[in-house]
């Protein structure tokens, strides 16, 4: 079924850029969409941004536009998730996801891989 | 597109029936995913495609609907099924979560 570990979380000053990493394993990486998932401390879900197999389409959610830059190295199996100027509301356990199709415009059918998250807080 | 799911939480015993409804804000056909997550587990995918149950998962679960209206039934609650559960529409971009059911 495949493995996701994301790294690169810790505590960032406000302000401040942060990059998270993905990386996959045990899956065909470059026939899958990834997304970024976000869960702030006691609250809900949060699709943050995602990118097609090929890494050519990239979408963001508006809370992360013109802040985030997601890629990744399909040579590599890894993807990246990159924030600048990072606020309080950044604050959260960032997934990345696998989804069960390679494009993500189109509608698909969920994210069935996850990782375990890497913890990200914003301090001032 | 908005995913209004309720209740935000429910008590129930073991051996209950279970229901949880989701709307969406405008149709996203069968666009309907369902997630289970437990206390600092990553979410786990139940259903797609609004009735299609996730290889691996057990029949107890049950998702039903299409358009804007959608519901995710559990059938004869299991100890291991307490937890949050979350719809999710797949259809557009950005992807939008229910607030969650906690089922306690």
């Amino acid at each position: 079924e495949g493995q996701l570990l994301e790294s690169g979380g810790g505590v960032v000053q406000m302000g401040e850029s942060l990059r998270l990493s993905c990386a996959s394993s045990g899956f065909t990486f470059s026939r899958s969409a990834i997304s970024w998932v976000r869960q702030a401390p006691g609250k809900g879900l949060e699709w943050v941004s995602g990118t097609s197999g090929s890494g050519t389409s990239k979408y963001y959610a508006d809370s992360v536009k013109g802040r985030c830059t997601i890629t990744r190295d399909n040579s590599k199996s890894m993807v990246y998730l990159e924030i600048h100027d990072v606020r309080h509301e950044d604050t959260a356990l960032y997934f990345c996801a696998k989804d069960k199709s390679y494009d993500i415009v189109a509608g698909t059918y969920g994210m069935d891989v996850w990782g375990q998250g890497t913890t990200v807080t914003v301090s001032s | 597109i908005q995913m209004t799911q309720s209740p935000s939480a429910l008590s129930a015993s073991v051996g209950d029936r279970v229901t949880i409804t989701c709307r969406a804000s405008e149709s996203i056909s069968n666009y309907a995913i369902w997630y289970q997550q437990k206390p600092g587990k990553p979410p786990k995918i139940l259903i797609y495609a609004a009735s299609v149950l996730q290889s691996g998962v057990p029949s107890r679960f049950s998702g039903s609907g299409s358009g804007t209206d959608f519901t995710f039934t559990i059938t004869n609650l299991q100890p291991e099924d307490f937890a949050t559960y979350y719809c999710q529409q797949s259809l557009t971009l950005p992807r939008t979560f229910g607030q969650g059911t906690k089922v306690e």
